[in-house]
């Protein structure tokens, strides 16, 4: 079965700092996308960065950039110079297997960032 | 990236009655989706609106509980149905095409008392 875990409920970091959240999930698929989705208290789920499996090189998007490691199955999602609108419950995703790309996804439990001054 | 627009924002229904939601793209895309997340909890999938035929509902979810109506390619509606406090939850729309991205609307928020 398809499986996505984010094994941190909450973490917290200061303004300025870098800070890096964990995923892993478990797939029968060779190729595939994964994305990394934040939350905030505003509640609309804003994509932040995705990654297609079969390139080697990590994507990066301004402040936000992955470790993706295909063999261990792990995509973390990296923030640097931590801003305080960056506070959010930020999930990672997984596209069903057997279903397209973009089709549907299955979400990790979520891990609440805050961002203090 | 498209204009999603889902209304209402949020409601506060009372248990036995049914609310629908609507949500509304600026442009016609491939894929629409309806999201359930209960509070504090991640999203879990409803169904997938299908244009012009019956939506595909996931395990645990039934049509009578969650019709959906998907008339064209940038309108979808999902009713929940004879509500009760477990209903309770944010319910989102997203939207996607085939070199597209999900892309989500920013959800209505349901009370039941």
């Amino acid at each position: 079965a398809q499986t996505v875990t984010q094994s941190q409920p909450e973490m917290s970091v200061q303004e300025a700092e870098t800070v890096t959240l964990s995923c892993t999930y478990d797939t029968s698929e060779s190729n595939y996308y994964l994305f990394w989705y934040k939350q905030p208290p505003s509640r609309q789920m804003i994509l932040v960065i995705r990654q297609e499996a079969y390139k080697q090189q990590n994507a990066t998007e301004n402040r936000f950039s992955v470790n993706f490691q295909k063999a261990a199955k792990s995509f973390s999602l990296k923030i640097s110079d931590s801003q305080l609108g960056d506070t959010a419950m930020y999930f990672c995703a997984l596209p069903r297997a057997g279903g397209t790309s973009y089709g549907k996804l299955t979400f990790g439990q979520g891990t609440i960032l805050t961002v203090h001054p | 990236s498209a204009v999603i627009s889902q209304k209402p924002s949020r409601d506060i229904c009372q248990r036995g009655t049914s609310l629908t939601i609507q949500c509304q793209v600026d442009s016609q895309v491939t894929m629409m989706f309806w999201y359930r997340q209960q509070p504090g909890q991640s999203l879990t999938l409803i169904a997938t609106a299908n244009q012009g035929s019956e939506a595909t509902y996931e395990s645990g979810f039934v049509i009578d509980k969650f019709p959906i109506s998907r008339p064209n390619l940038t309108f979808s509606t999902l009713t929940v149905s004879n509500m009760s406090p477990e209903d309770s939850s944010i319910y989102l729309c997203s939207v996607a095409g085939y070199n597209q991205p999900q892309h989500f609307g920013d959800g209505t928020r349901l009370s039941i008392l």
